[in-house]
């Protein structure tokens, strides 16, 4: 069964503003990664946030983590139309890592 | 500049087929796993590996087997394949280390099957 959920499903926004998606998850975690995908190809890994951590940055991406509320949040600032794909986060294990379904972003020129 | 490839982008077979989908990485990575992926479900975990010639099975290993003979290849294969095995099929690789949750996954560029 997934473990990790994201809201909304799909997005849609202009080009500078900000983009804010959701992750909820299910279970106990040692970590949390969010990794995104241009449409039709492999993921790619993006940032981790350690359950002790509460937020982390990484340019223009910043992102929370709520362990009381098993849930976390994925900001990308100022997008641009190259931020257009699937964002996913991922719960892991000792060796299995669980994805949720995903939201889909798509930034307008 | 690391990498995990595929055998092919787009596959096409026939109900009853045998399938393998390829999969190398040159990053001397322990870890190996085959996902599916599918519109609204997300990435689901098939099989992972954690060694040479070591298997465990994932979410949905029904109709699906796994063959790691060397540390850079695994291999998924569909010993007869079915249309509801039409799906996009990832690799991802890990490094394995004391705490192996804490590294990121390094994915294939994806391989499309579809099963007619």
């Amino acid at each position: 069964s997934q473990q990790g959920e994201e809201d909304p499903q799909a997005l849609s926004i202009q080009e500078g503003e900000n983009a804010t998606m959701n992750c909820s998850y299910k279970t106990s975690i040692n970590n949390l990664q969010w990794y995104r995908q241009n449409s039709g190809r492999g993921l790619v890994h993006l940032i981790l946030i350690r359950s002790n951590e509460r937020e982390k940055h990484s340019g223009r991406l910043r992102v929370t983590l709520d362990t009381s509320k098993k849930s976390s949040s994925l900001l990308i600032t100022a997008s641009r139309a190259a931020d257009t794909a699937s964002y996913f986060c991922a719960t892991s294990g000792t060796y299995k890592y669980i994805f949720g379904t995903g939201t889909r972003l798509k930034v307008l020129a | 500049d690391v990498k995990v490839t595929q055998s092919s982008r787009y596959l096409v077979k026939r109900t009853g087929e045998k399938v393998f989908l390829e999969c190398v990485q040159d990053m001397d990575h322990e870890n190996m796993f085959w996902y599916r992926q599918d519109p609204g479900l997300g990435l689901r975990l098939i099989y992972f590996s954690y060694d040479v010639k070591m298997k465990e099975k994932g979410d949905i290993p029904e109709g699906y087997s796994v063959s790691r003979e060397k540390k850079e290849r695994f291999s998924l294969i569909l010993e007869s394949a079915s249309t509801n095995q039409t799906s996009m099929y990832l690799c991802a690789s890990t490094q394995h280390t004391e705490l192996t949750s804490y590294n990121e996954q390094f994915f294939g560029p994806g391989t499309r099957l579809t099963v007619l």
